[in-house]
């Protein structure tokens, strides 16, 4: 099983709908979570972060983490075409310490 | 303030050499981690440093390694080159060891094997 998993895509989703991004993740032990945002050709930064269950909500972004079945998502509100990149889902394992990134969900909002 | 740095931005080398890349981290932050990214295996943590010490490593041959010096610059070398090393080498830097919400990546070396 693959430690973070990610629906590669591409998700195409109509400018102003909601675009709803999904992560799972292995580790049990894992406490914190992390949405970064890839644009093509450009570095990935960081979005969201969360560490309890439920929502946390910033701006348009909302991150929901579910630790019970292992799962993180990041929905974004009145996508817009600038929201078009990959979102990277990261997970810092409780063991070693180093962090994993799921391979990325190429989201594309059409105008 | 000042973003992170890593140089060279392009490399080109053939199978068997070696090569070393650079980055500076943001003023202030002491832990430095480098990334392999590929588009076969997307995002792959390699190793953090911090107080020029290796705090943990990813699954990478030991043909990959790193170093940090006492100003908190961090350069990564790749010895033996094999055509799957070609890349983008991110470095990232963070205030302090494990700290991933402080994370702040630089632009990337781009490097083809040849």
């Amino acid at each position: 099983q693959k430690e973070v998993e990610q629906n590669s895509g591409p998700l195409s989703v109509p400018e102003g709908a909601i675009a709803s991004l999904n992560c799972t993740y292995s580790d049990r032990g894992s406490q914190s979570f992390f949405w970064y945002r890839q644009y093509s050709g450009k570095s990935p930064e960081l979005i969201m972060s969360i560490y309890s269950n439920g929502d946390k909500e910033d701006g348009r972004f909302t991150a929901q983490l579910n630790k019970a079945s292992q799962y993180v998502s990041l929905l974004i509100r009145d996508s817009q075409p600038s929201d078009s990149a990959t979102y990277l889902c990261a997970v810092p394992g409780r063991k070693d310490d180093k962090i994993i990134f799921g391979k990325g969900t190429r989201l594309h909002i059409l105008p | 303030k000042a973003g992170v740095t890593q140089t060279p931005r392009y490399l080109i080398k053939t199978r068997g050499q070696q090569v070393t890349l650079s980055c500076s981290p943001i003023s202030g932050h002491r832990s430095v981690s480098w990334y392999q990214q590929t588009p076969g295996q997307g995002l792959q943590f390699l190793f953090e440093y911090f107080s020029e010490t290796q705090r943990n490593k990813g699954n990478f041959p030991g043909r990959f390694s790193g170093r940090q010096f006492s100003n908190s610059r961090s350069e990564m070398n790749v010895s033996t080159l094999e055509l799957g090393d070609s890349a983008l080498y991110l470095c990232a830097s963070s205030l302090d060891w494990g700290q991933w919400e402080t994370q702040y990546f630089g632009p990337g070396t781009r490097l083809l094997v040849l």
